[in-house]
């Protein structure tokens, strides 16, 4: 099946800081989303982003889905931004997301 | 509108026992999907549902089943629990199950198994 790699696993950042989270796919997909997980469990969807850019406030999104990766930026960050994040793919007919191992991050004050 | 609900938000059982979680999608999602998440193997998929049928299963034992019903209300079942099946279980809405969607996650079901 397809493989989702994430990287770094942990990152540590001072409040205000940028950072740029990565996920390799091993194979064309027809879905990739990022999600954030609350320390209560929830995922939060970030982006539904199989290919091109997206922005949302502070965060953005690039898929290049002809080289296979993903990149999520995340601007000037916050406390509220620590948590764990998910990089998900699909290829399947219908709805069979594929998730990565996740990147823990922690921004400090 | 109204997310995706999941009851119980926790669960204690032993081994043995059979548990029954309940999901209830987004007003207007048909497709519902389970994952469980463990910190030794993440976050796996269990199985979809689309108008009442399965259409994806992932790689559970049939100890692990699911059903949907006409509202688009999913239960998913789990008979003969093992401590292993300690997790957090997940269910996700989507609007379309034809082409990729995105999915809405719940707050999950922590479910312990002592």
């Amino acid at each position: 099946g397809i493989q989702v790699e994430q990287s770094p696993p942990d990152l540590i950042l001072q409040e205000g800081a940028n950072s740029t989270l990565r996920c390799n796919f091993s194979d064309s997909v027809n879905n990739l989303q990022w999600f954030h997980q609350n320390p209560w469990g929830q995922l939060i969807n970030l982006f539904y982003i199989p290919s091109g850019t997206k922005q949302n406030g502070r965060l953005s999104a690039t898929t290049v889905a002809t080289e296979r990766y993903s990149l999520l930026y995340i601007s000037s960050s916050q406390t509220t931004d620590s948590g764990v994040y998910f990089c998900a793919v699909s290829r399947e007919y219908g709805n069979k997301l594929v998730f990565g191992a996740g990147t823990i991050l922690r921004v400090k004050s | 509108k109204a997310g995706v609900t999941q009851t119980p938000r926790y669960l204690i059982k032993t081994r043995g026992q059979q548990v029954t979680l309940s999901c209830s999608p987004i007003s207007g999602h048909r497709s519902v999907s389970w994952y469980q998440q463990t910190p030794g193997q993440g976050l796996q998929f269990l199985f979809e549902y689309f108008s009442e049928t399965q259409r994806n299963k992932g790689n559970f034992p049939g100890r692990f089943s699911g059903r949907q019903f006409s509202n688009s209300r999913s239960e998913m079942n789990v008979s003969t629990l093992e401590l292993g099946d300690s997790a957090l279980y997940l269910c996700a809405s989507s609007k379309l199950s034809t082409i990729a969607d995105t999915q809405y996650f719940g707050p999950g079901t922590r479910l312990t198994v002592l």
